[in-house]
């Protein structure tokens, strides 16, 4: 099973709604991460995962509260988000957290795409 | 400042034109450069990764090498089902992390007709 599962595909929700993102992988994977795509622009890397632990942060706005409640499960919580926020939402995992010893690769879900009107 | 930059950033070609693709990077200890293909509405997809300079790794129609300086992806006798954005990302040490960041390029959204 080489598989990044993401739930729910679409969401839409309103500026005063708490929706949560879901992302599971059972390869045994001990790294995860959330990345956010806007159209036609490249991922660009939200938080990580390392051993069930926030390992990075990368100065994101607090209304993205991320969780991992084992190994396999990743969710992120959404809490008062703008229009701009909306976007392509995709988790990924890896073997361990890239470190500049590693050469880590990445598996992507297919992400959940976010409208927030 | 560290940069990932792709070319072009679009390419429209005939089925069985050969082609390639450009990722040049201007990153300072670099630890692994990945081709990843992204299809709409989808999650990039690994493709190849290259550690050093005048590496090559092939993957059918597909053949990725690496310089000191870029990367190239070539396109040998395309299908219209190789049609998507192709995305180069280069892991590299941050200044001030002790993780390899890995940084996007733009991408390259590739069409090929029949």
């Amino acid at each position: 099973d080489t598989e990044v599962t993401q739930t729910p595909k679409h969401l839409v929700m309103g500026m005063t709604n708490k929706k949560s993102l879901k992302c599971e992988q059972h390869m045994g994977h001990r790294a995860m991460y959330w990345y956010k795509q806007k159209a036609k622009k490249p991922p660009e890397l939200m938080f990580v995962y390392s051993y069930e632990k926030l390992s990075i942060n990368e100065s994101v706005p607090s209304r993205f509260s991320p969780e991992c409640p084992n190994s396999s499960l990743l969710n992120l919580h959404l809490h008062a988000l703008q229009p701009e926020d909306s976007a392509l939402y995709l988790c990924a995992s890896s073997q361990e957290e890239g470190t500049i010893t590693t050469n880590e690769k990445l598996f992507f879900g297919s992400g959940t795409q976010l409208s927030v009107l | 400042e560290d940069q990932v930059t792709q070319s072009p950033e679009a390419l429209r070609l005939q089925e069985g034109e050969s082609s390639s693709l450009n990722c040049s990077y201007t990153v300072s200890g670099l630890r692994g450069l990945f081709w990843y293909r992204q299809d709409p509405g989808k999650g990039p997809e690994f493709l190849f990764t290259l550690y050093s300079a005048g590496e090559e790794k092939e993957k059918e129609r597909l053949k990725a090498t690496l310089t000191k300086k870029e990367s190239f992806l070539h396109i040998t006798a395309p299908k219209p089902e190789d049609s998507a954005t192709y995305l180069c990302a280069v892991r590299y040490l941050a200044g001030g992390t002790s993780y390899g960041k890995l940084t996007f390029g733009q991408g390259t959204i590739l069409t090929v007709h029949p």
